[in-house]
């Protein structure tokens, strides 16, 4: 069954210092698409980057990048020069087909991440 | 551009009682899913809604149900409300196509006494 794992619940990183969070996710399907959402705690989701499945080359936004590697099905963030701002929740994502043909998502538990002055 | 919208931001219930939460997506949005968030279970799909269809639905039982209307906006409905109920009620528009990105509301929270 399709999954999305997140063996990270919490981490710390120092201001301006980089930082990765951890996704690995499983599928069967060829073709899917990744997701990386931010959650403040005000709570809405924010959209930070994605990655399709046959995309060769892996995703940047700003300071956010996508450490895809496809074998070993992970979908690493890459968080850089973190900012204080930075600090919440933070949840992989992942696009999969339904057997009526149509999509849904399905989220991992997510990271609470928080950036240290 | 308006975001997309939940109503109300906060909600409070007791058992048994029944409960619909509202979502505007973002104009020109014709889908719209939802999501109930838990600390224990994340976030977990309920039901997407399309052009007024319900389009996919998640493992939840026949107490939750959604509607579209012609103008997109959607609601969700509770019934019979359980203590496990209590959750924050997240809402996403999209246009509806393949490999686009869930635009989100900040979410009901709803609680259940």
């Amino acid at each position: 069954a399709q999954k999305i794992t997140q063996t990270q619940p919490g981490m710390f990183v120092q201001e301006k210092e980089a930082v990765t969070l951890d996704c690995t996710y499983d599928t069967s399907d060829p073709s899917y698409g990744l997701f990386w959402y931010k959650q403040p705690s005000s709570g809405e989701m924010i959209f930070l980057i994605y990655q399709g499945s046959y995309d060769q080359q892996n995703a940047t936004e700003g300071r956010y990048s996508l450490n895809f590697q496809k074998a070993r099905k992970s979908a690493n963030l890459v968080i850089s020069a973190s900012q204080l701002g930075d600090s919440a929740m933070y949840f992989c994502a992942m696009r999969q087909f339904t057997t009526s043909g149509t999509y849904k998502y399905i989220f991992g538990t997510g990271t609470r991440l928080k950036v240290l002055a | 551009k308006a975001g997309v919208t939940q109503t109300p931001r906060y909600l409070i219930k007791t058992r048994g009682q029944q409960v619909t939460l509202s979502c505007s997506p973002i104009s020109g949005h014709r889908s719209v899913s939802w999501y109930q968030q838990t600390p224990g279970q994340g976030l977990q799909f309920l039901f997407e809604y399309f052009s007024e269809t319900q389009r996919n639905k998640g493992n939840f039982p026949g107490r939750f149900s959604g509607r579209q209307f012609s103008n997109s906006r959607s609601e969700m409905n509770v019934s019979t409300l359980e203590l496990g109920d209590s959750a924050l009620y997240l809402c996403a528009s999209s246009l509806g196509q393949y490999n686009e990105k869930l635009f989100f509301g900040s979410g009901t929270q709803l609680s259940v006494l």
